[in-house]
């Protein structure tokens, strides 16, 4: 089954900036999603189509793709910012949703 | 403001099939979109089940295909999630999602999310 590929864990000090990649053999035909997710909270979309903030997003969250790699970036990062991040893709096909297993970020 | 609001039993027994509802409200089920199932057991990630169409068409995780079965109701402005012959391993937080799906645009992403309800399986 298809597969995306999170780092564990990212350490950052408050104010620097934060990269969370994502790596998975589809994502150069597919478009990647990030999330947000708090203790106890519901995921939150932060990224939508590689690179595109929603609205009430604030700018410091970005998102690039480069080949079959996508990277979350949280620049100026903020004791608010700590949480786990998900990428999200689809598979193939299109048809199947697929999530990376999760990066905590901890913001020191 | 669309709104998703999981409900159903919090414990189920071994064997027996997990059934949940979502329901929806500030938006119309039948005007459109994609809406799914997620579910995270507990310190883990986040794993898709399943998502349906309002007209009823379907795409299910191929892992848990052969237990699955998701509806919708639309005059309730509803949809289920079924999930049969459950084991401890299926214990998890579920949650209910509206899912933007264009396969032909390569898009499928979850834009708004229930709060999430806790299943145990446990006798």
């Amino acid at each position: 089954s298809y597969e995306l590929t999170q780092p564990p864990s990212v350490s950052v000090s408050p104010g620097q900036t934060a990269r969370i990649t994502c790596s998975g053999d589809a994502l150069p035909k597919q478009y990647a999603y990030w999330y947000q997710q708090k203790p106890g909270q519901a995921p939150v979309l932060v990224i939508y189509k590689d690179s595109e903030r929603p609205s009430g997003i604030p700018e410091r969250f970005s998102g690039s793709s480069s080949g079959t790699t996508v990277t979350l970036t949280i620049s100026g990062v903020q004791a608010e910012d700590e949480a786990d991040y998900y990428c999200q893709s689809a598979d193939s096909s299109g048809t199947s949703a697929v999530f990376g297993g999760g990066t905590q970020l901890t913001v020191l | 403001q669309v709104q998703l609001q999981e409900s159903g039993p919090g414990l189920v027994k071994p064997s027996e099939t997990l059934s949940l509802t979502c329901a929806v409200s500030g938006y119309s089920i039948s005007s459109g979109y994609y809406w799914g199932w997620i579910r995270q057991p507990p310190g883990k990630g986040l794993e898709w089940i399943g998502s349906i169409y309002h007209s009823g068409s379907t795409y299910y995780n191929p892992s848990l295909k052969s237990r699955v079965t998701i509806s919708v109701d639309t005059s309730k402005n509803q949809f289920s999630l079924k999930l049969s012959s459950v084991t401890a391993a299926d214990t998890a937080v579920y949650y209910c999602a509206r899912c933007i799906v264009v396969v032909t645009a390569i898009t499928y992403y979850f834009d708004y999310w229930g709060q999430g309800t806790l299943v145990t399986v446990s006798s």
